[in-house]
């Protein structure tokens, strides 16, 4: 079983749609990332939060570290926003040499 | 800013062909770190680097080596290509081991 878990791995939504991506991890943590991947292109860090709730746009991301999962939520969703989503762990320990563990990423289409 | 800025963006190479991925950043950071990205997995973590004249192995270190004489940039060299070393290769940088990650454009190679 893969450590960090997306769902859905892929999801089509009209524009204009509530858009929520979910992540559970299944190790202790100190911070998790939410990034970004157009086609074709390179990776954006959209957040990084240990806890709570963060915004920025339309866009939120909310951890609940007892419960061991995370979503991040795209309101009024556009075309634009098409791209793979990729969450990432911060282990407090292995996980790789850089402590990161990703999650193979949730591609999203929004249509006009 | 160019932040992170990957050379070169594609490159095809024949198997037991050798070449180098440079991987240059202008924020100062401490930590530089090389991944592979291929389909249906996760970012994997080949090499990194704390600091000028350091590096250290990854998860997938095999077939690689790295390089950090300064601060600004990482290179990453294949030897002898071969095709499973067919991928997409992303950089990144951090100021701190658990800070925020900043990523290139990606390097997609292709070994004949």
């Amino acid at each position: 079983k893969n450590e960090v878990e997306q769902s859905p791995q892929n999801l089509t939504a009209q524009e204009g749609e509530f858009i929520t991506i979910n992540c559970s991890y299944s190790v202790g943590i100190s911070a998790l990332h939410w990034l970004q991947q157009h086609p074709g292109g390179g990776i954006v860090s959209l957040f990084m939060l240990s806890s709570g709730k963060k915004k920025h746009g339309r866009l939120i991301a909310t951890i609940n570290i007892q419960e061991k999962h995370s979503s991040l939520h795209i309101t009024a969703s556009h075309p634009r926003d098409s791209a793979v989503y990729i969450c990432a762990v911060r282990r407090y320990s292995g996980g790789g040499a850089d402590g990161l563990t990703f999650g193979k990423g949730t591609h999203l289409i929004i249509q006009p | 800013n160019a932040g992170v800025t990957q050379t070169p963006k594609f490159r095809v190479l024949k198997t037991g062909q050798s070449m180098t991925l440079l991987c240059a950043q202008d924020m100062n950071h401490e930590y530089m770190y090389w991944y592979r990205q291929d389909p249906g997995m996760g970012l994997r973590l080949i090499h990194y680097s704390v600091g000028e004249g350091t590096t250290a192995k990854g998860e997938v270190p095999d077939g690689y080596n790295v390089s950090r004489l300064k601060k600004q940039n990482f290179l990453l060299g294949l030897e002898s290509a071969a095709p499973s070393q067919t991928s997409v290769y992303f950089c990144a940088s951090s100021p701190r081991g658990a800070g925020e990650l900043f990523f290139g454009e990606g390097s997609r190679l292709t070994v004949l």
